[in-house]
């Protein structure tokens, strides 16, 4: 299994909705990230955890909330967002080495409304 | 001075010829180099990776490192309209780097390829 599976790939939420994002890996990879993209843009790095533990938050407002309960998941937890949130929001693995290449999931697509 | 820098294009390259996307970067001291390639709403697929100065070859691929310049680039051969893209250059930063922790990549803001039939 080669493969980051993100759930839902499609979200629209309210401004005071409560939403997760999920991702999933059984690669053993022991890092995983989550990353932003809006149109046009390249991804930007929000999170990442390093066995199971926060070791970069990349100053993300806090109504974005990690979790990572096991090594082979991560969610993403939503609260209160404001419109201009609305991105492709990317997860990602990689063993825990800096040389070994990212794998990402194929993406939630966020719309808040 | 922007970390990872690309030109945005679009480069417009024939059917069959060589594609060349160029990348530099500002922190000397980056570990590790990679090219992902961006279909329109897709994610981000891992194409070439590289780490120490010189060519390395994939298939139609070539991605050459030269960390004196802080130059990195990727070379498509025998060019095909499948290969029309975005084509993200990333690199992971020494300054995140914590001696066997993970770090997240820096993107540049990818150069859109087109390869005209």
């Amino acid at each position: 299994d080669t493969e980051v599976t993100q759930t839902p790939k499609h979200l629209v939420m309210g401004m005071t909705n409560k939403k997760s994002l999920k991702c999933e890996q059984h690669m053993g990879h022991r890092a995983m990230y989550w990353y932003k993209q809006k149109a046009k843009k390249p991804p930007e790095l929000m999170f990442v955890y390093s066995y199971e533990k926060l070791s970069i938050n990349e100053s993300v407002p806090s109504r974005f909330s990690p979790e990572c309960p096991n090594s082979s998941l991560l969610n993403l937890h939503l609260h209160a967002l404001q419109p201009e949130d609305s991105a492709l929001y990317l997860c990602a693995s990689s063993q825990d080495r800096r040389n070994y290449g990212y794998t990402f999931g194929s993406g939630t697509r966020l719309t808040v409304v | 001075q922007k970390e990872v820098e690309q030109n945005s294009g679009p480069l417009s390259v024939p059917e069959g010829a060589i594609a060349s996307l160029n990348c530099t970067y500002s922190d000397r001291g980056s570990q590790s180099f990679f090219w992902y390639r961006q279909y329109s709403g897709k994610s981000p697929e891992l194409i070439m990776f590289i780490y120490s100065n010189g060519d390395k070859e994939d298939g139609r691929f070539t991605a050459q490192l030269n960390k004196a310049s802080q130059y990195v680039s990727l070379l498509i051969r025998d060019s095909q309209p499948s290969d029309s893209a975005t084509y993200l250059c990333a690199v992971n930063p020494a300054r995140r780097y914590s001696g066997g922790g993970a770090d997240g990549l820096t993107f540049g803001k990818g150069t859109h390829l087109i390869i005209q039939p």
